[in-house]
């Protein structure tokens, strides 16, 4: 089964802090994504990856920025956290081709809370 | 620009109850369409999918859903609704290449025993 990690669960972090979010895929999944989860607002697109050293902003990406350096890391950066972007994020991949294409197999999720 | 509306916030249904879960999206092209379930503390799961062909498609833990073009909706269904199945769904639409899926807002359900 392929599986996408998010290394943190659960974080709190303080007003201004510098916050990194980090995804891990093993199935060698060309596009990963990010969204932000919210009640009553569903999931809202911040970046995607297509490929190595490309992105493109999603609905929502202000206030965040992405970095992906190598094809199964994909990593969401938070410049200065505000209140705000207190919220769920999922963390999602999928490949091009294949019999998967174009269906996104998620992390478990980060839970961010900004104080 | 493509979207997704999921009408009913909340829904509570008796343990063996039929159910039903509405999704009306607005895309383009054909669009390929999704469900996906979140349980509580965890990430999503894929339902099912429709890419093409049949219009009534099957998927995991017995829930299907049917595309109807003219209504553009994809509603997922189950005969007879068991107390795990208690979790948020939600429905999404999207394309090929680099577009990116958009989720509706979701469907909380409710199982009474």
């Amino acid at each position: 089964d392929v599986k996408v990690t998010q290394s943190s669960r659960y974080l709190v972090k303080r007003t201004g802090e510098k916050v990194f979010l980090e995804c891990v895929q093993d199935m060698d999944h060309e596009n990963m994504f990010w969204y932000r989860q919210d009640p009553g607002l569903g999931l809202r697109l911040i970046y995607f990856s297509y490929d190595v050293k490309m992105k493109e902003k999603g609905d929502i990406p202000e206030g965040y920025s992405v970095s992906r350096e190598k094809k199964e890391r994909f990593s969401l950066i938070l410049e200065s956290a505000s209140t705000n972007q207190t919220s769920m994020y999922l963390c999602a991949s999928r490949p091009v081709g294949g019999s998967g294409a174009n269906v996104l197999t998620f992390g478990a999720g980060s839970r961010l809370t900004v104080l | 620009a493509q979207s997704v509306t999921q009408p009913d916030i909340h829904i509570t249904v008796s343990e063996g109850a039929s159910l039903e879960l509405r999704c009306n999206y607005s895309y383009g092209a054909t669009p390929y369409l999704f469900w996906y379930v979140q349980s509580p503390g965890q990430g999503l799961q894929l339902l099912l999918k429709y890419f093409s062909g049949d219009t009534l498609v099957q998927g995991i833990k017995g829930f299907e859903a049917e595309f109807k073009r003219s209504q553009s909706s994809f509603n997922l269904r189950k005969p007879s609704v068991h107390w795990s199945d208690a979790a948020e769904y939600f429905c999404a639409v999207g394309g090929v290449g680099r577009r990116a899926l958009t989720f509706g807002s979701g469907t909380r359900l409710q199982v009474q025993p």
